[in-house]
């Protein structure tokens, strides 16, 4: 059974630089891409960022260039996401989702995770 | 403002029929597969239909996709009180390089 389960969520500090990790099981992960979608409470759905099966291609929101770093670590199966300069603004539920095999764009998000909470605060 | 257009809400009787659309541009929606995905009270989104009209195991056939030009459609026929969820549609934007998502519509089954 396909599953993936995210973790690093919590209460954190302006500026702070938590990491999440999302850790898969169930299929091949060296595959697929991996995305992040994150969701603001009372929001939308708002990507992240994608990396593609081998870590060879990244592609980021604008709202996160520079402050979001995605890898993957095909050896433990598992997804990062390094937060840096985090802000009010990026609290959110963060959710991890395979992407398309052997591709960066395309295709769709199936599984999802059950998501991860990053409250940003004082 | 999200790149993918869909209306707040729609709401409808049980057993009838409702349709949600995603309007975009010839960046995404226009030359990419659209794929959308229901969203229950309190979970994690799931996939309803990839590559504009299919559907993955276990969706019922209720549960209908379709594109034309720069837009899409997402239809529900036989509405069960269980449909009440938050649907999205979303494509990847080939001159962002970045995957969009419409804002999301609010089903109501009255």
């Amino acid at each position: 059974q396909v599953h993936l389960v995210e973790s690093g969520g919590g209460v954190v500090q302006p500026g702070r630089s938590p990491r999440l990790s999302c850790a898969a099981s169930g299929f091949t992960f060296s595959t697929y891409a991996m995305h992040w979608v994150r969701q603001a409470p009372g929001k939308g759905l708002d990507w992240v960022a994608v990396i593609s099966y081998d870590g060879s291609n990244k592609y980021y929101a604008d709202s996160v260039k520079g402050r979001f770093t995605i890898s993957r670590d095909n050896s433990k199966n598992t997804l990062y996401l390094q937060m840096n300069s985090l802000r009010a603004e990026d609290t959110a539920v963060f959710y991890c989702a395979r992407g398309a095999a052997y591709a960066s764009g395309g295709g769709w998000f199936d599984p999802w995770g059950q998501g991860t909470l990053v409250t940003v605060s004082s | 403002q999200s790149v993918l257009t869909q209306p707040p809400s729609v709401s409808a009787a049980p057993g009838q029929k409702v349709t949600i659309s995603c309007s975009g541009s010839s960046s995404n929606i226009g030359n990419n597969y659209v794929s959308w995905y229901q969203q229950l009270p309190g979970t994690a989104p799931q996939l309803l239909i990839y590559d504009n009209n299919k559907r993955p195991s276990g969706i019922p056939d209720r549960f209908s996709g379709s594109k034309s030009g720069t837009s899409a459609t997402l239809g529900i026929t036989g509405l069960q009180t269980g449909d009440e969820a938050d649907y999205y549609c979303g494509t990847w934007d080939s001159s962002l390089s970045a995957w969009v998502f419409g804002g999301g519509t609010k089903l109501t089954v009255l």
